[in-house]
């Protein structure tokens, strides 16, 4: 597989429910993102990994905790949501973080989630 | 507070005219600007990077000018086919990495 990839790509679930999005780059790259869009709204930054490290935590509730074991992978684990966190939740990898050309960043295509 | 504006309405353009797009901000000192179509129900795919010292980018049939007197970023799509129709995403990029998006606009580009 090339690219970005994201599992799953719709989830439905309740309040009380616990669950994980994965994201996986196939690039190289060396920092990570977890962005929510919500409907005709601006991208939303919530959280950045540059080298397995969190660099920036957008002031995310702590019902959404991530996780980077590796420059490959990142996860967020998500847990007690609420209704209005129903939105789209995309990752993006870039070759590093810290201004400059290489900063295009590559989106994969989204988890759809639906909050009851 | 930083703020990044872009036109909410939809642009319906007839093909093979051009289409612009404008990105304007405020209270913020970007060293590059970029802009990205998304499709429905995907991620957003990078287009075009314009550095701050840069005044005009091209690509195929796309052009991007960056006036930071003026704060602000025009997007050009000439000669518009009906699979240009998406919406386009500027980011305004500080000189350590911080990132930040517009809410986009949408083109529809009719035959």
């Amino acid at each position: 597989e090339t690219g970005v990839t994201q599992t799953p790509r719709h989830l439905v679930m309740g309040m009380t429910n616990k669950k994980s999005l994965k994201c996986e780059q196939h690039l190289g790259h060396n920092a990570m993102y977890w962005y929510k869009q919500s409907a005709k709204k601006p991208l939303e930054l919530m959280f950045v990994y540059n080298f397995k490290e969190q660099t920036e935590n957008n002031s995310v509730p702590s019902r959404f905790s991530p996780e980077c074991p590796n420059s490959s992978h990142l996860f967020l684990h998500l847990h007690t949501l609420q209704p209005e966190d129903s939105a789209l939740y995309l990752c993006a990898s870039s070759h590093t973080t810290g201004g400059g050309v290489d900063d295009e960043q590559f989106f994969g295509p989204g988890t759809r989630l639906t909050v009851l | 507070s930083q703020k990044i504006e872009q036109n909410s309405e939809a642009l319906n353009i007839q093909e093979g005219k051009t289409a612009t797009l404008t990105c304007n901000y405020t209270n913020y000192s970007p060293a590059y600007l970029q802009w990205y179509r998304q499709d429905p129900g995907r991620g957003p795919v990078f287009l075009l990077l314009i550095r701050e010292n840069e005044k005009e980018k091209r690509k195929e049939r796309l052009k991007v000018t960056f006036d930071t007197t003026l704060k602000q970023s025009l997007f050009h799509i000439t000669a518009s086919q009906p699979a240009d129709s998406a919406t386009y995403l500027c980011a305004l990029e500080d000189s350590w990495g911080k990132f930040q998006f517009g809410a986009g606009t949408q083109v529809v580009v009719t035959p």
